[in-house]
């Protein structure tokens, strides 16, 4: 299967405690989103890179997540001193060509419960 | 800023119609519509651009009014497989970002 792939599909942590993700995009996309996701909304924009430059980060991104893209392959998602409000799906999604033409692939998401 | 999307939710029965709509408060370059079944991956199903440009799936079609920053999803004769919520995605230049800002959703549940 050459789709995206995110791990781990499930997290449960204790509030206070780092968490990471995973994301490895289609082989030749250039392009990585992590969005996420609670129930009953749609995908909230997180962070973005072509290839291995973060090119865009939400507003609304606090201080204790952070993303990398070492190698302009996988990529990696962090929170740091996890809070009840991290609580989410926590979605990657690759593309090829400009976000104006061009169709997102999305993982099946890593799942952060955070007690 | 977030699309709104009506309705919230819709119930159909196999083969009826649907019309999904997709507003904004902002000019758009580009609308995007994904499909999510529980559980699963949002699913691409089409993008209309400014200008009049369409491109997506043979058996849904959608419109988009860029006077209104408005787009439209509908789906006729519906299957079992429309089943899922559907997220319409923007794209707006003015913004500074160029990455989607999605509706939180339409649900639709077709039933035999």
């Amino acid at each position: 299967d050459t789709g995206v792939s995110q791990n781990p599909r499930h997290k449960i942590t204790k509030r206070g405690q780092n968490v990471t993700f995973r994301c490895d995009p289609i082989s030749e996309h250039n392009r990585l989103y992590w969005y996420r996701q609670t129930l009953g909304q749609g995908p909230e924009f997180l962070t973005y890179f072509q290839n291995e430059a973060q090119l865009e980060k939400s507003r609304l991104l606090s201080d204790r997540f952070s993303a990398e893209r070492p190698k302009g392959s996988f990529s990696t998602l962090e929170i740091q001193r996890t809070e009840q409000g991290d609580s989410a799906m926590y979605l990657c999604a690759s593309s090829l060509d400009s976000t104006e033409t061009g169709e997102l692939f999305f993982g099946e998401g890593s799942r952060l419960t955070v007690l | 800023q977030q699309p709104v999307q009506s309705p919230q939710a819709v119930i159909l029965r196999e083969g009826e119609d649907a019309v999904i709509n997709c507003s904004s408060s902002k000019a758009l370059y580009s609308v995007h519509w994904y499909r999510q079944k529980h559980g699963e991956a949002p699913v691409f199903l089409m993008i209309l651009l400014k200008g009049g440009e369409q491109k997506g799936h043979e058996k849904i079609s959608a419109s988009f009014n860029e006077k209104k920053q408005q787009s439209s999803l509908y789906l006729t004769a519906s299957q079992l497989s429309y089943s899922g919520t559907y997220f319409c995605g923007t794209l707006d230049l003015n913004s500074g970002y160029s990455t989607l800002t999605f509706g939180k959703g339409t649900m639709l549940l077709v039933s035999p």
